[in-house]
């Protein structure tokens, strides 16, 4: 069974980079045909789609995100990482990693909550 | 960009059928899924590409999408069933969610 599992500093300070990680479990994350997302949501409220990255590291961001974001992959490691520059209090959320399948998202991480304060 | 609407809030007694509402441009081209999310727990996938329901979704849980409109049922809604809604679909390669709907069981 897949399980994906994030983790990361729960604190950051204005202005710094976010930087979180997927552990992916149950299955390898080289499977062919499978992208893997983040997806963040603020306290109080809606989902927001972050980006993806495809195993061989092709990647789609957030239009209003792509200029502060980076997913990266780790493929011996299982790991999909994500980095979030410049950030504010704006970026305070639950992110979230995810497995899409058939253009939905079937599993998903327990989330992680950041929060962006001095 | 492309944007999903979804309503605020929806109400409904028990036992009755709940209708969540999602509208975007053409949005009967694409294919929507649904999500149900309870307090302090992750988004549960209970309807993808349109209609079709994930193994251990009850099937008092029903999708439609045609035209600029998707839509979320819930028949013989319980108790359980409260809850926020989002649906979500796919556009130029990025993923687009709802604004999310509060269900609410009175």
């Amino acid at each position: 069974q897949l399980q994906l599992q994030e983790s990361g500093p729960g604190l950051v300070k204005p202005s710094e980079t976010l930087s979180l990680t997927c552990t992916v479990s149950g299955g390898s994350i080289s499977s062919s045909g499978y992208y893997w997302d983040w997806i963040r949501q603020p306290p109080g409220k809606g989902l927001e789609w972050v980006g993806n990255i495809y195993y061989s590291g092709s990647t789609y961001y957030n239009p209003s995100l792509k200029s502060r974001v980076t997913i990266s992959v780790d493929t011996s490691k299982n790991q999909f990482s994500l980095r979030l520059s410049s950030v504010t209090a704006a970026d305070t959320a639950v992110y979230y990693c995810a497995r899409p399948l058939s253009q939905a998202f079937d599993v998903w991480g327990q989330g992680t909550m950041v929060t962006v304060s001095s | 960009s492309y944007e999903l609407t979804q309503p605020p809030s929806v109400s409904v007694s028990p036992g009755q059928t709940a209708s969540v509402t999602c509208s975007g441009d053409k949005l009967g081209d694409k294919y929507a899924s649904w999500y149900q999310q309870k307090p302090g727990q992750s988004p549960v996938l209970v309807i993808y590409q349109d209609t079709k329901r994930p193994s251990g979704i009850t099937d008092r849980f029903s999708g439609s999408n045609s035209g600029n409109t998707a839509t979320l049922t819930i028949s013989g809604t319980q108790a359980m069933d409260e809850a926020d809604y989002y649906c979500q679909a796919w556009d130029s390669n990025t993923v687009v969610f709802g604004g999310g709907t509060k269900l609410t069981v009175l």
